[in-house]
């Protein structure tokens, strides 16, 4: 099962922030947060990583909380084309390590 | 950055016939691969593991007879849905871990 849990749907306005959450309450000390999003019939594209310290990329930034039992999503402005659905996944950072997918959040940015 | 290429992009088949789906890591060498299924408005559901020179590892519930698995080297796996039926119409993804967790852009296959 997946150990995420996230809310099914948000809606956010195009040029706003969006924060989408993730709780992730029984992850271990070595496994990471990871996020994805899925554009509707694509496979799913990574946008970012961490393990217990904030990150931020080209296109996203990642919020841990201290106990790293939660952790936020946050795109700056989002756009028409960030409409997807976004997948919240804890895992160790070895490779190999399969990659078990919860619901996930289906973002709409409304123009 | 890590590139995974899946082909046929979608395919149409007659029920009965057997599709093979390819995948391959176009910049880096891949021992494992994975195969996922996806259906309408549902979250992608893992059906098996792919080890380069050995058997897949298959997810609980998923034929392993149904769904033939063969890595046979180190940049491709393919995944054979034998004797398909319109139930195993879906989309089809593969991934692999290269510098990240890398997917495919995913097989929509239609079963009539």
């Amino acid at each position: 099962d997946a150990k995420t849990t996230q809310p099914p749907s948000m809606d956010c306005a195009e040029g706003r922030a969006a924060n989408l959450p993730c709780n992730h309450s029984t992850i271990s000390g070595n496994e990471y947060v990871y996020w994805y999003r899925q554009i509707h019939s694509q496979g799913p594209q990574y946008i970012i990583h961490g393990l217990k310290n904030n990150e931020t990329n080209e296109m996203a930034s990642l919020i841990i909380t201290e106990d790293r039992k939660s952790s936020t999503l946050i795109l700056p402005h989002a756009t028409l084309r960030d409409t997807a659905v976004y997948y919240c996944i804890v895992r160790v950072a070895n490779r190999d390590d399969k990659i078990i997918f919860g619901k996930g959040t289906r973002l709409h940015i409304l123009p | 950055g890590a590139v995974v290429s899946q082909h046929p992009s979608r395919v149409i088949c007659k029920s009965g016939t057997s599709v093979k789906i390819e995948c391959r890591s176009l910049d880096f060498q891949a021992t494992t691969m994975f195969w996922y299924r996806q259906f309408p408005k549902q979250s992608l559901m893992l059906m098996a593991t792919s080890n380069e020179g050995s058997k897949a590892t298959y997810e609980q519930g998923v034929e392993k007879d149904k769904f033939l698995i063969n890595h046979a080297s180190l940049t491709l796996s393919t995944l054979t849905v034998t004797s398909a039926h319109p139930e195993d119409s879906s989309f089809y993804i593969c991934s692999a871990d290269g510098t990240g967790y890398t997917f495919g852009s995913g097989t929509r296959l239609t079963v009539v």
